[in-house]
């Protein structure tokens, strides 16, 4: 079976611009989780997303925003895009709520 | 407040030593998950082991090992022989029992180099 996959692995955005990333869970997960992990520092939660509906949102600007799809495939949305936002964003899926968390390799963003 | 504490930043071992890595959290939760991940430089996270509150029983897998003691909060990883390959950042991470997310907290990480 697949991984967890996100797309794109990189990608450089220019300040106040707009960047959406792609997670598509294990197959069979209902569960997706983003997460923020900027150089340097263990990964911060931003949201997480069960059986489409938002479960929880971590300490995230507005400006970040994220959907599920009937499929359980998840992306996330940053607006006006700042230079501290450069970071790797991790996506996570679970078969349920409280199991363990699995990970894909990133999408590193690069605001310049 | 929940909160996972990594005070080792980084760790240089010659190959075959064993190493210890510390993890001590803090939460006012009863039950809760306690978790290692690791992560080589491709970035990707990799799920090492999970244990619940209520199980201190230590696990072995391999060449690595847990102990989970509630009563000092901690809950430290052993590699014993080291490789090469163990070489990466590894976090623990602690989550809630039983919520309707799966949240995950982090700690900073340990940088574990190990030297051929």
């Amino acid at each position: 079976d697949a991984g967890v996959t996100q797309s794109p692995t990189h990608l450089i955005k220019t300040r106040g611009q707009h960047v959406t990333l792609r997670c598509s869970p294990i197959s069979g997960h209902k569960s997706v989780s983003w997460y923020q992990q900027v150089l340097g520092q263990g990964p911060q939660f931003i949201f997480q997303y069960y059986e489409k509906e938002e479960r929880g949102r971590g300490n995230f600007p507005d400006r970040f925003s994220a959907r599920q799809f009937p499929n359980y495939s998840s992306e996330l949305n940053v607006n006006a895009l700042l230079l501290g936002d450069s970071a790797l964003y991790l996506c996570a899926s679970s078969p349920d709520r409280g199991t363990e968390a699995f990970f894909g390799q990133g999408t590193r963003l690069t605001v310049v | 407040a929940q909160k996972v504490t990594q005070a080792q930043t980084e760790i240089s071992v010659v190959e075959k030593e064993d190493v210890t890595l510390d993890c001590v959290y803090e939460t006012r939760d009863t039950t809760y998950y306690l978790f290692w991940y690791k992560q080589p430089p491709s970035g990707e996270l990799v799920f090492l082991i999970r244990r619940n509150s209520f199980d201190e029983q230590n696990e072995i897998s391999g060449r690595y090992s847990w102990n989970f003691q509630k009563s000092t909060s901690s809950f430290n990883f052993t590699i014993t022989a080291s490789q090469v390959v163990d070489s990466a950042v590894y976090f623990c991470a602690l989550s809630f029992y039983g919520g309707a997310t799966n949240k995950l907290i982090f700690g900073t990480g340990t940088l574990l180099a190990v030297q051929p």
